[in-house]
């Protein structure tokens, strides 16, 4: 079962304009990681934040976490084309044990 | 160097029958993940192996689906009877260590197609 909802379900931008994509979860975490695919490289780890943390930093990403909500955002600034993907959070944690549990995914259009 | 590896790219089989999708993980990883992800949805967990022995098969969605990984390296995730809901991508991960917090490395998948 999905863990939570991501939202907006779809996002299309401008080149240059940054891109916001949200995410709830419902259970108790221990890390949110989020991940993008595309068809030509499959999932790749974008960016792990632990359930202590409230904000990460990694290049172009902002990751913020609010477990109070059970929410997390990814903000990609200045977006590129090559950003155009489909983007999920990923929870890991307490009543879980290892896996991970994916929300359903934002889909970002980056147009040129 | 080498990612996690998953063959075959591309499966079609009919109703009924049996198929085996292979997992090569990285090598040295001892934790490896089967996953399973429909159209328009995130993947879905079915099976953690830690070494060999499957630590948490609970996401497998019935007795139909079973997964090996006899020598702690290449897993096998085993499908019989096969029936159209199987229709999927099928994922594998793989990560240096089990538990919280240690990043999972995908491969491509395989997409299993069920006439």
């Amino acid at each position: 079962s999905q863990q939570g909802e991501e939202d907006p379900q779809a996002l299309s931008i401008q080149e240059g304009e940054n891109a916001t994509m949200n995410c709830s979860y419902k259970t108790s975490i221990n890390n949110l990681q989020w991940y993008r695919q595309n068809s030509g490289r499959g999932l790749v780890h974008l960016i792990l934040i632990r359930s202590n943390e409230r904000e990460k930093h990694s290049g172009r990403l902002r990751v913020t976490l609010d477990t109070s909500k059970k929410s997390s955002s990814l903000l990609i600034t200045a977006s590129r084309a090559a950003d155009t993907a489909s983007y999920f959070c990923a929870t890991d944690g307490w009543g879980y044990g290892n896996k991970l549990v994916f929300g359903a995914g934002t889909i970002l259009r980056v147009k040129s | 160097g080498a990612g996690v590896s998953q063959t075959p790219s591309n499966k079609v089989t009919e109703k009924g029958k049996y198929v085996e999708l292979r997992c090569d993980p990285i090598s040295g990883h001892t934790a490896l993940y089967w996953y399973r992800q429909s159209l328009g949805q995130g993947p879905e967990f079915l099976i953690y192996f830690q070494g060999t022995g499957a630590a948490d098969d609970s996401g497998l969605p019935n007795d139909r689906f079973f997964a090996v990984r006899p020598e702690g390296s290449v897993s096998t995730l085993k499908i019989q009877r096969t029936e159209r809901g199987d229709s999927a991508v099928y994922l594998c991960a793989s990560s240096l260590f089990g538990g919280s917090g240690n990043e999972q490395f995908f491969g491509p998948g395989t997409r299993l197609t069920v006439l």
